[in-house]
């Protein structure tokens, strides 16, 4: 299985801020990489496919990059519904996995 | 306007079958390409994917669930199910459908709980 190793688990930053969140994949996964947003009670949304594709409707202050197997999602000008956990996952090849989440807490 | 939405038991005793409905609409998973994806989550826990089925009846599943999934679709009527056999306190979790190329849209999930 392809390990998808997320970090940090938790961070906490101020409105306005920008935050950077990784997900290292265990090996190429070409690009074919999401990541989603996970409010209290609520699904996933999807913010970012194939690695740096912003969905229809999700604001210009995400972002998507890729280094390698390193795939990040950088949130600009924090604002206080950012405050989530977001979550990176490949669909490469199966089984799909999923990164551990990332605990975003708006100060 | 594409929804998808779970139902289940809510309940259930472990060795038992869970069966899971996903009803949609505003897409056909007999269009190339479209699939439905079943992804559960344990309260306060990750994303674990389960099973997927494709439009042309290809599916999926997670090797870790142990030949215990079985992944089925109703193109007539828009419905996906996933059945998981010989439950226990384990799989105890929320459990979302979601359509497939991308998750790109989500249900609101259903909870389900294994107990004795």
């Amino acid at each position: 299985d392809i390990q998808m190793t997320q970090s940090p688990a938790s961070l906490s930053a101020s409105l306005g801020e920008t935050v950077t969140i990784e997900c290292l994949a265990s090996e190429d996964i070409y690009s074919n990489l999401a990541w989603y947003q996970q409010k209290p009670g609520k699904s996933p949304q999807l913010l970012i496919y194939d690695a740096s594709s912003l969905q229809d409707g999700v604001p210009s202050r995400f972002s998507g990059s890729e280094s390698g197997t390193q795939y990040s999602l950088e949130i600009n000008s924090l604002q206080s519904e950012d405050a989530a956990t977001y979550f990176c996952q490949q669909h490469h090849d199966y089984p799909w996995t999923f990164g551990g989440g990332t605990k975003l807490e708006l100060k | 306007q594409v929804t998808l939405k779970e139902s289940g038991p809510g309940i259930l005793q472990p060795s038992q079958t869970l069966s899971l409905t996903c009803t949609f609409s505003g897409f056909s998973l007999s269009t190339y390409g479209m699939g439905v994806g079943w992804i559960r989550q344990p309260s306060g826990k990750g994303l674990e994917w389960l099973a997927n089925i494709w439009w042309d009846d290809d599916k999926y599943y997670n090797p870790s669930l142990k030949n215990r999934l079985t992944i089925s679709k109703d193109t007539s009527n828009n419905q996906a199910f996933l059945k998981i056999t010989n439950v226990d306190t384990a799989d105890t979790a929320t459990y979302y459908c979601a359509r497939i190329g991308q998750l790109d849209y989500w249900g609101q999930g259903v909870m389900v709980t294994v107990s004795s």
